[in-house]
């Protein structure tokens, strides 16, 4: 079984301060882990995504997150804000294929970016 | 490329009235997916199709849920009768090829449906 916590509902930033957006994920098999982001009225789009490579991800818009397995955490970072960055954001795990394939998701981390 | 479309945007209706959603997918991406997103909440699965198969439809509701995907391109959800709970936003995604979680999905906006 997998699962996935996203700490913390809201995170609020300064324009132009570091961004961190916190995932702890559970899964019985190596996990394969993503980050989405969602704009208001809008479908998810991917960020990045871990699948056992380079722990270090970079992905879209300057974001990053580092895979630990020792922590099972896949945080997500940007060192500096933009008012773009207000969305909602999303961690999610699966497996390899079949039913473990399956994308679980958080519940979510809504950032908002003050001025 | 257009990506994954879905119609309507939005739909308001009565409790116990029928209502579909349509999804078309990125054209060539075999796996579609229709999630369920509550407010609040992320997305969940009800309905995984590899082509026209339904490989995975173990969370779909079946007493009143009902999904196909003929000639396994675009797809229609359906919930009849709705019910007040299911007012959420309804979301279809489509990837390009088999159940591989490291294959990307493609989301369209959603469908936001309202049940009054």
């Amino acid at each position: 079984a997998q699962s996935v916590t996203q700490l913390g509902s809201h995170v609020s930033v300064s324009e132009g301060a570091l961004v961190l957006l916190r995932c702890n994920y559970s899964s019985s098999v190596p996990p394969y882990l993503f980050w989405y982001v969602q704009y208001p009225n809008q479908g998810l789009q991917l960020l990045l995504k871990y699948t056992s490579a380079a722990t270090l991800v970079k992905g879209i818009n300057g974001f990053e997150a580092e895979f630990k397995k020792s922590e099972t955490s896949f945080h997500l970072t940007k060192p500096s804000a933009h008012m773009s960055d207000a969305a909602e954001y999303f961690c999610a795990v699966s497996g390899y294929s079949g039913s473990q394939g399956n994308l679980i998701f958080g519940k979510g981390t809504k950032l908002s970016v003050k001025p | 490329e257009a990506g994954v479309v879905q119609s309507p945007r939005y739909k308001i209706i009565e409790k116990k009235q029928p209502v579909a959603f349509w999804c078309n997918p990125i054209s060539g991406h075999n796996t579609l997916y229709w999630y369920l997103q509550n407010l609040g909440q992320g997305p969940e699965l009800l309905i995984r199709y590899e082509n026209e198969e339904a490989v995975d439809d173990s969370q779909l509701p079946k007493d009143r849920f009902s999904a196909e995907r003929l000639k396994g391109v675009d797809s229609t959800l359906k919930i009849q009768p709705a019910e007040l709970g299911d007012s959420a936003v309804y979301l279809c995604a489509s990837s390009p090829g088999g159940s591989a979680s490291y294959n990307e999905q493609f989301f369209g906006p959603g469908t936001r449906l309202t049940v009054l």
